[in-house]
């Protein structure tokens, strides 16, 4: 059974900073890995999908990159802003569904 | 290209009764799937529809049925309703071109009094 874990749950930084959100997962015979923004009481909006045969995908301030072998992935923002404030969630992608984990909830300060 | 809508946004009702939550795919994809997200929780796989075919259920309890109609839009049907059941419902289409990548509506907030 896929089980997902993300790493910090919460991370509070200033603006312009640099961080990296965390996310593993048990099993990797995985299709692959999706990650999600989230703002409150709000649906899930795609940021980056890295497909299995990938190592990382790039949007703009966004790198995300998986390691099937250690069961990883990161999601890299840079320069933080305000408005990046909302809940990652990473989810790894079997046959039919998304496993997802329970998010990391960011929080950027002016 | 129209995304994902559901409809309604939000929804009270009473334990024991009974809920129908409406999900409209995007535009090209034939897959719907339903997810329950309950407070500070990820979503939770509820099960998939592909051509109006149930493709694969979650640990939810047959309280929870669905339909896909001909056009690809889906209906989640809960009966029973228990506390338990407030939650995020979320809807994700899927299919076209990028069949893997899910793409979800904005969800329908529940709460059972």
């Amino acid at each position: 059974k896929q089980e997902v874990t993300q790493i910090p749950a919460a991370l509070s930084v200033p603006e312009g900073e640099n961080l990296v959100l965390n996310c593993s997962f048990t099993d990797s015979a995985i299709y692959n890995l999706q990650w999600f923004r989230q703002d409150p009481g709000k649906g899930l909006t795609s940021l980056l999908l890295i497909q299995s045969s990938q190592r990382e995908q790039t949007s703009g301030r966004l790198n995300a990159s998986l390691d099937k072998s250690s069961g990883r992935s990161t999601l890299y923002i840079a320069a933080s802003q305000p408005g990046d404030s909302a809940t990652y969630l990473c989810a790894a992608t079997g046959f039919q569904k998304l496993v997802f984990g329970t998010g990391t909830r960011l929080l950027v300060s002016p | 290209e129209t995304g994902v809508t559901q409809s309604p946004t939000h929804l009270i009702k009473t334990r024991g009764q009974q809920v129908t939550l409406r999900c409209s795919s995007q535009s090209g994809h034939n897959t719907v799937s339903w997810y329950q997200q309950a407070l500070g929780q990820g979503p939770q796989f509820i099960f998939q529809y592909y051509r109006e075919e149930e493709n694969g259920r979650g640990n939810f309890p047959p309280r929870f049925s669905g339909l896909q109609f001909p056009n690809y839009s889906s209906e989640l049907n809960v009966n029973a309703l228990e506390l338990d059941d407030s939650a995020l419902y979320l809807c994700a289409s899927s299919g076209g071109s990028s069949s893997y990548e899910q793409y979800f509506g904005p969800g329908t907030r529940l709460t059972v009094t």
